[in-house]
Formats: C-alpha cells, structure tokens, sequence
C-alpha cells in the first residue's frame, strides 16, 4: 500500500535562511512522487516530481528534492527562504488502481517565512 | 501550457438545492479527471476518479447519489452536489490528467471551488 507522512504540520524560517519540509513515504513498488504548493486562494502548483531518473530534482522557484530510497524520503529543500514562498506544501505519491493512477497527499506542511 | 479552469470559484447555496461545478481542460485532452475535497487545514482527499465516456469511479464512504459527475467530453468534467447541505460546504478541487501517452500519473489542478450551503 502506498502512504505518505508530511514530518511537520507547520514550518518557521526567516527570510534568507534554508528551507526543509520532511516528507517520507510508503509504496510496494518505485512510486512516483511529487511536491505541490498551494497559496491562499490559489491552485494548487507542482513544484517538482521524481519519476526514477535522477534522485535529485530541481524544481521552480528555487526549490529541490532528492530520492532517498534507502530512507524512504523526498524532503523539498531550498538555500534561501522568500517572503513569497509562504504558502502550504503537500507531499504526493502516486498509485495505481487499475489501470489509473491516483495521488495520495500527505497532510501538508504550512510554511511560515518571518521578515 | 496545461491550464485547468473551475466554474464558479464561489457558491453559496441553500440547503436542498442542488450546485453543478465545472471542471476544464483549457489546453489539452483530459481522459481522466478527478475530483477531490479539502477540509480547512486539511489534505485533499479523492472523491471520484471521471473518465470520459464512463461512469465515474467513487472512492469509500463518498456517496455517488449526493456527487454526481459527468464527463461528456474530454475537456469537460461536472460535479453535482445534490440536495446540498451545510455539512457539504467545502473547498471542491479538480485535476485532469493528459490524455498523451507519455504524460505519466501527474495530474493539473483547476484553482478550487468554494461551496458554502446556507
């Protein structure tokens, strides 16, 4: 069965400084994973996903994940928080049901970035 | 690219009243879209799996009587919230999944649906 835990309901950084969001799951087969990012109001944005190239993913605005199949992780990483980066993340694995895919979310994080 | 509208982005209804929301594909062909509720503070969860030219495919506990869905095109999916209740009001979310074979499992997010039944 697939799963996903998000490590941390609420992250707080200041502007400037490193991002994590810990992100681990559970799949019976190499799954398909991704990072979202939702801003109030907004839809939801992918930010980046591992389909079993290379583990370490670069995705938009800065952001990237590496594939840790040993730890079964794919925490989303940034050098260098913005003020815009606030939003909440959610952590996706995908599945298959038949013959379709569907994701799983994990709880979200709610990123916090302080002037 | 791969743009996903809803319509309306807000509703309020009364109580027993029906709302039908849409779900398009602006810029490519959907086979499969779905559709996914979220809570306040909370993950998105999957209703229903709509494939064009089918019946949708509901998950557990998820009543398809109360949200019904059509998916009469491959650009156009549409969810019925039946007999609304207060206990209904939620952010509805939609995704479709390109019909090109090499799209993979990701899924394009239409911008939510804010129902509030009165």
């Amino acid at each position: 069965a697939q799963s996903v835990t998000q490590l941390d309901s609420h992250v707080s950084v200041s502007e400037g400084t490193p991002v994590l969001l810990r992100c681990n799951y559970s799949s019976s087969y190499s799954p398909s994973l991704f990072w979202y990012v939702q801003h109030p109001n907004k839809g939801l944005q992918l930010l980046l996903k591992y389909t079993s190239a290379a583990t370490l993913v670069k995705g938009i605005n800065g952001f990237e994940a590496e594939f840790k199949k040993s730890e079964t992780s794919f925490h989303l990483t940034k050098p260098s928080a913005h003020m815009s980066d606030a939003a909440e993340y959610f952590c996706v694995v995908s599945y298959r049901s038949g013959n379709t895919g569907k994701l799983i979310f994990g709880q979200g994080t709610t990123l916090q970035v302080k002037p | 690219g791969a743009v996903v509208s809803q319509h309306p982005s807000r509703v309020i209804c009364k109580s027993g009243t029906s709302v039908k929301i849409e779900c398009r594909s602006l810029d490519f062909q959907a086979t499969t879209m779905f559709w996914y509720r979220q809570f306040p503070k909370k993950s998105l969860m999957l209703m229903a799996t709509s494939n064009e030219g089918s019946k949708a495919t509901y998950e557990q506990g998820v009543e398809k009587d109360k949200f019904l869905i059509n998916h009469a095109s491959l650009t156009l999916s549409t969810l019925t919230v039946t007999s609304a209740h207060p206990e209904d009001s939620s952010f509805y979310i939609c995704s479709a999944r390109s019909s090109r074979v090499l799209a993979g499992d990701e899924q394009y997010f239409g911008p939510g649906t804010r129902l509030t039944v009165t």
